[in-house]
């Protein structure tokens, strides 16, 4: 399967502790995003990288929340000290790069579904 | 208000009707609109883009009114499998950045019935 993958599919956790999820995208992509998304919502942007330098973060990743993409091709969102409100799908996509005239289309991964108790 | 903002519905047409969504967005300078399709609980999938001259895809036709700042999608003799959440997209790319800045709505859901 060439698509884009992520791991684990499902994690529950303590409110409190920390949990690091992963994102493969597909090879030839230099563009990865990171979505969160809550039921009936739209997935909302977190943070993109362009190849391994994090381009933009949004208002809505807090401090708890980092992301990082080393080596320019897998990446991982960590957050540290869970809250309830944390719970919620976390999408991974990626694509080409964008240019001023086009837009490259963003496939997803299957997500990440997060529960904090 | 919201940045990009859709009808959740839920619509519940007859199979081979006609339903059209609308998709509303606040900032004048969007660029880049789409529309995004999502079974329950799979992950989103392009389903087309929206060009100023609007666009057709088989069954699918796409609008885009800058005026009026809307896109919609026409979606003609609906099937069983068009069951769906339809999400609209709309980007906005800084010129000197290239840094791109993507607002999902929050989807309308499509209940097709035999």
């Amino acid at each position: 399967d060439t698509g884009v993958s992520q791991n684990p599919r499902h994690k529950i956790t303590k409110r409190g502790q920390n949990v690091t999820f992963r994102c493969d995208p597909i090879s030839e992509h230099n563009r990865l995003y990171w979505y969160r998304q809550t039921l009936g919502q739209g997935p909302e942007f977190l943070t993109y990288f362009q190849n391994e330098a994090q381009l933009e973060k949004s208002r809505l990743l807090s401090d708890r929340f980092s992301a990082e993409r080393p080596k320019g091709s897998f990446s991982t969102l960590e957050i540290q000290r869970t809250e309830q409100g944390d719970s919620a799908m976390y999408l991974c996509a990626s694509s080409l790069e964008e240019t001023w005239s086009s837009y490259n289309e963003q496939f997803f991964g299957p997500g990440t579904r997060l529960t904090v108790l | 208000r919201k940045e990009v903002e859709q009808d959740p519905g839920p619509f519940n047409v007859p199979e081979g009707a006609t339903v059209a969504f609308n998709c509303t967005y606040s900032n004048s300078a969007s660029q880049s609109f789409f529309w995004y399709r999502q079974d329950c609980r799979k992950e989103p999938k392009l389903l087309m883009s929206v060009y100023s001259s609007g666009n057709e895809d088989g069954r699918f036709t796409a609008q885009l009114n800058r005026a009026s700042q809307y896109i919609s999608l026409l979606i003609r003799d609906s099937k069983l499998s068009d069951s769906a959440t339809y999400l609209c997209v709309v980007i906005k790319v800084d010129g000197d950045s290239s840094a791109s800045k993507i607002i999902f709505g929050s989807g309308t859901r499509l209940s097709i019935r035999p």
